[in-house]
């Protein structure tokens, strides 16, 4: 068992709806988790952080977490095309040293 | 947050040759970077941790006389795939952390490597 699953998708969505991302993991031991975006032929980049259960929110994205469930979800409202990416769950069990481990992505395509 | 360049951004080679991939934190002094490798719809898997002044930390599995790393000042870090070969064809992307949780990285374009 992967210790991060992710669904590949692809996710198509019409413009302006709400799209939910998720994550499953096995290590018990996770606290911090992370959402990253990736553009097509680039780098990751961090959009959201969290430690522990709970919900954090930034502008169209939420993040949830469910430790009990072992459950993350990026909740993105009104999507917009350039919303379209993959995106990538990561999470880590913490310390100042201890790795990331990420999921394989989600690719998200919104149609305008 | 920090900006991170790679170059070059493509490389194409010929099998046995080998590629130096660079990596620069253009805005921060990095004291660990990291290497990781994507293939299409697969994670990203750390290569290494790489540490200025000292020799890089490999993952099991990772071959450190074929990846060599080095990270010779707190802005750049190379490596080196040595004699390639056409399953070495991946995106090799780095990272830099700018505090000392490794939760939050900051990555660079990333480097598309085919090898012939």
């Amino acid at each position: 068992q992967k210790e991060v699953e992710q669904d590949p998708g692809p996710l198509s969505v019409p413009e302006g709806a709400i799209v939910s991302l998720n994550c499953t993991y096995s290590n018990s031991a996770f606290q911090y988790f992370m959402w990253y975006r990736q553009y097509s032929r680039k780098g990751p980049e961090l959009l959201m952080y969290t430690y522990s259960s709970g919900n954090k929110e930034d502008g169209r994205f939420t993040a949830q977490v469910d430790k009990s469930s072992k459950y993350i979800s990026l909740f993105i409202r009104d999507s917009q095309p350039s919303d379209s990416a993959t995106y990538l769950c990561a999470m880590s069990a913490g310390g100042a040293t201890n790795k990331l481990i990420f999921g394989t992505g989600t690719l998200l395509a919104v149609q305008p | 947050g920090a900006v991170v360049s790679q170059h070059p951004s493509r490389v194409i080679c010929k099998s046995g040759t080998s590629v130096k991939i660079e990596c620069r934190s253009l805005d921060f002094q990095a004291t660990t970077m990291f290497w990781y490798r994507q293939f299409p719809k697969k994670s990203l898997m750390l290569m290494a941790t790489s540490n200025e002044g000292s020799k890089a930390t490999y993952e099991q599995g990772v071959e450190k006389d074929k990846f060599l790393i080095n990270h010779a000042s707190l802005t750049l870090s190379t490596l080196t795939v040595t004699s390639a070969h056409p399953e070495d064809s991946s995106f090799y992307i780095c990272s830099v952390v700018t505090s000392g949780t490794y939760n939050e990285q900051f990555f660079g374009p990333g480097t598309r490597l085919t090898v012939l």
